[in-house]
């Protein structure tokens, strides 16, 4: 079994970038497909990266991810950072004994 | 579109049961899997169960199993679960959400959303 954990919140100003980690406990990263799903104040979670790397239609090409397996963890950045960047986000990854896995959540905050 | 909406939430005392349901539409349900996710209060998503697109495979989180059951009728493009003995930590709000079957398995859509809470 393994969790994924996730810095509580982070901080940045509009126009610049922000990366938020997603560290995997034990076992590969490389292992299992990472997603990350964005969920703004009062709304339901929305996909905005699946399968490590990869971006819904409809999702900005501001948003990116990638896995680094020296840190074993994921990680999803967010470039040119606007207001409506402003959201909890969550990693989720998949695995056959433990079924799906959240991260704690990273609360972004764009001032 | 493709829609989930949730129902049947509530309050509830501990030990009480409720019924939850999610209608779909905008796909072929009978397709897919679908799963309920919980959010506590302030608090982080917890996969809660799972069920295969016939119903036929079903899985629970450790937290649940034994007092809630998952349900689905694809006739009527309806998922439920149906939730037994209900504690204090169960207070949440419940997601349905689609599955996606590609490289990996994750969710999408999700429905909106409904709150059940448990306390005397």
């Amino acid at each position: 079994n393994f969790m994924l954990t996730q810095p509580h919140s982070v901080s940045e100003s509009p126009g610049k970038t922000v990366t938020i980690s997603c560290t995997r406990s034990s076992g590969s990263i490389a292992s299992n497909y990472v997603q990350w799903y964005q969920q703004r104040p009062g709304s339901s979670p929305t996909t905005v990266i699946y399968e490590d790397n990869q971006r819904p239609s409809g999702v900005p090409d501001r948003f990116s991810g990638s896995i680094d397996s020296s840190s074993n963890s994921a990680s999803l950045t967010i470039s040119g950072l606007k207001t409506e960047d402003e959201a909890d986000y969550y990693c989720q990854s998949y695995d056959s004994s433990i079924l799906w896995v959240f991260g704690g959540g990273t609360k972004l905050t764009v001032l | 579109q493709v829609q989930l909406v949730e129902s049947g939430g509530g309050l509830v005392k501990p030990g009480g049961s409720l019924r939850l349901s999610c209608a779909a539409s905008g796909f072929t349900f009978s397709d897919y899997y679908m799963s309920w996710i919980r959010q506590a209060p302030g608090k982080g998503l917890e996969w809660v169960s799972y069920i295969s697109s016939s119903g036929s495979t079903i899985y629970y989180a450790d937290s649940v199993k034994g007092r809630f059951t998952i349900s689905r009728d694809n006739a009527k493009n309806s998922l439920y679960l149906q939730m037994n003995s209900l504690r204090a930590e169960d207070t949440a709000v419940y997601y349905c959400a689609r599955g996606v079957v590609a490289a990996s398995y994750w969710f999408d859509p999700w429905g909106q959303g409904t709150l059940v809470t448990v306390s005397s």
